[in-house]
């Protein structure tokens, strides 16, 4: 497991329905961030973690979505009651430390709410 | 808030030309990094910048940081089809731990 992997890659929601999306790190990895894409545009900031730790929510909706990077395990993007506007794809990053280094993205996980 | 603008945000050549992508803001960053993205797939990384006046070569890619670290500039040399993609700005932020993305540029290189 070389890259930050991300599943599920695609996800299918009914409106009202909740979305969990999932994201490991890279080895060694101890913050992550979370983007949002609609097609053809950039990376929308949501929100960025560290283990255990919400450091900045900013780019989040206030209300029906979540974050979370427990000790053990993947960190979780988590949105109650999807929506048809919630239909995007959503990217995770890792890095080894805050500062000037690279992030490097998992594949996304493209959702559709029908 | 800070914020990264990209121009031109499309860009239709022929193949064998030359282009310039740009990168602006008003605010400085620690770092500056540029990705290109494939239909359906993530942003991979192709090269960061760190130190304004920065010049960086990737094959027929070349990257330059700004002076004062708020901008930077992405110049392809006799594009290929194989450049076609999205390319996309990024600046880092030491002060909020942010990587703030701009809104990317679609380049498409015809045969």
């Amino acid at each position: 497991n070389a890259g930050v992997m991300q599943n599920p890659r695609h996800l299918v929601r009914r409106r009202g329905q909740e979305a969990r999306l999932r994201c490991s790190p890279m080895k060694g990895h101890s913050h992550v961030y979370w983007y949002r894409q609609l097609p053809e545009e950039g990376l929308k900031f949501m929100v960025y973690l560290q283990k255990e730790n919400i450091i900045d929510e900013s780019g989040m909706p206030k209300e029906r979505f979540s974050a979370e990077f427990p000790k053990e395990g993947p960190s979780i993007l988590r949105i109650q009651q999807v929506v048809r506007g919630d239909s995007a794809a959503y990217f995770c990053a890792s890095s080894v430390r805050r500062g000037p280094d690279e992030a490097f993205f998992g594949q996304g996980t493209r959702l559709t709410v029908v | 808030t800070q914020l990264l603008e990209q121009s031109p945000q499309f860009l239709s050549i022929q193949e064998g030309e030359n282009l310039t992508v740009y990168c602006n803001s008003s605010s400085v960053f620690s770092s500056l990094q540029w990705y290109r993205q494939e239909p359906g797939e993530g942003p991979v990384l192709l090269v960061t910048v760190v130190t304004g006046g920065e010049v960086k070569k990737l094959k027929r890619l070349t990257f330059q940081f700004g002076d004062a670290r708020k901008d930077s500039s992405l110049h392809i040399t006799a594009a290929q089809p194989g450049d076609t993609g999205l390319y996309l700005c990024a600046g880092f932020s030491s002060n909020t731990g942010k990587l703030i993305f701009g809104q990317g540029t679609t380049l498409q290189v015809k045969p």
